[in-house]
Order: structure tokens, then sequence, then C-alpha cells
């Protein structure tokens, strides 16, 4: 299967500070997808991006597909932002979709 | 309009006893996946269905796990013989299904699993 790695696996930011959370697949992915689960374990859907560069708010995401990387920009950070960051793909064989193992953010007062 | 909803929240059940878990996707998505969160991890691909196709097992643990989906929409994960190590959250997810395949995901809000 396809690898995913999420760098860095834990985050202290204090709030108002920016941060970039990189995701890196081991193969061509597609369907790439960015959620944050809220401290209730709810994975929120930040961003659909399988290629480019989008952005809403505060947030957003770039993907280089021909380089297999993702990144989550989040700007002027703030405390409800704190939580796990995931980012996801399908191959382009079979229909598993690939999880990293998160990006644990905290964002203090 | 309605996300995908899952029941129960919660389930506390004796090691040995079979559990059904149970999903409502969103309506109009063709595609359904079942993930697996143990504490503290990232999620597990269990099962994937697709319109009437056959479903893709190919990530559940044992054949103690098994899945339906009735009528194209509602899905049921059964485990039997329930185990320890089956404690998890388990995760529904739904989408719409293109040309190109699955579309963006949305998920529940999961049933979280105690074997005791």
């Amino acid at each position: 299967g396809i690898q995913v790695e999420q760098s860095p696996p834990d985050l202290i930011l204090q709030e108002g500070a920016n941060s970039t959370l990189r995701c890196n697949f081991s193969d061509s992915v597609n369907n790439l997808q960015w959620f944050h689960q809220n401290p209730w374990g709810q994975l929120i859907n930040l961003f659909y991006i399988p290629s480019g560069t989008k952005q809403n708010g505060r947030l957003s995401a770039t993907t280089v597909a021909t380089e297999r990387y993702s990144l989550l920009y989040i700007s002027s950070s703030q405390t409800t932002d704190s939580g796990v960051y995931f980012c996801a793909g399908g191959g382009n064989t079979g229909n598993q979709f690939y999880f990293g193992t998160g990006t644990s953010l905290t964002v203090i007062p | 309009g309605a996300g995908v909803s899952q029941s129960p929240s919660n389930k506390v059940t004796e090691k040995g006893k079979d559990v059904e878990l149970r999903c409502d996707p969103i309506s109009g998505h063709t595609a359904l996946y079942w993930y697996r969160q143990s504490l503290g991890q990232g999620l597990e691909f269990l099962i994937y269905f697709q319109g009437n196709s056959a479903p893709d097992k190919s990530g559940l643990p044992s054949d103690r796990f098994s899945a339906e989906r009735t009528g194209g929409s509602v899905s049921t994960l059964t485990i039997q013989r329930t185990q320890q190590e089956d404690s998890a959250v388990y995760l529904c997810a739904s989408s719409l299904f293109t040309a190109g395949g699955p579309y963006e995901q949305y998920f529940g809000p999961g049933t979280r699993l105690t074997v005791t």
C-alpha cells in the first residue's frame, strides 16, 4: 500500500502564530484531502485538493502531485484550531484511501 | 442537508458477543467506506462499497468482520465474537462517485466500541 508521512507529528503554537504542515506520499495518489479531527473525534473536511492551491479563510493548501506532497498552511492560529490534522488520498489502483498518522496541533492562548 | 450518521455513538460489549454498527450515508452518495481508528492512531481502511458492484473487502482484519449495504444506502458493519483488540472508533464515510472514481469523502461521527 501507499505510505503517508506527515510532519511534524506534534506542534505547539502560540495563538496568532503561523504554521505549515506537510504530507508526503510514497506513490501517486488521487482525491487528496485534508481533515481536522476535533477533540470530539469528528473529522471535518478542510480541503479536497488533488492538485494546485486552495484557500479558505486562514487556511490554505497546496498539492504538488508530480512530487507527491501536499502542504497545509494555518495563519494567525486560534485555540479552536487545536486537534489532529490528517491528510489522505486514494491510490490509482484499488479502492483504498490511505491516511497519514496525523499532526497533533495545540494552540495555546 | 443531513450528513453521514452512525449509530450507536457508543457501544460497550463483552468479549465474545456480536455487535452491529450502522451507517446512513449522505443521500445520493453511492460510495461508502468503513474505517477503524484505534486510540491515537490514524484511520485504517476496512471495506468499500460502490453502487451495485462487489464490495472491496481487502481491509477487513479477519473473517469475524463483515459488512453489507442494503439498497445502495444504509450499511451495517458486523463484528462476530468480539475481542478486546477490536476496541476502537469505527468511522463511516460516503462520497459521490464520478467517472474519475470516488470524490470527496464526508465522515460520520463514529461509533466508539469498547470490548470488556
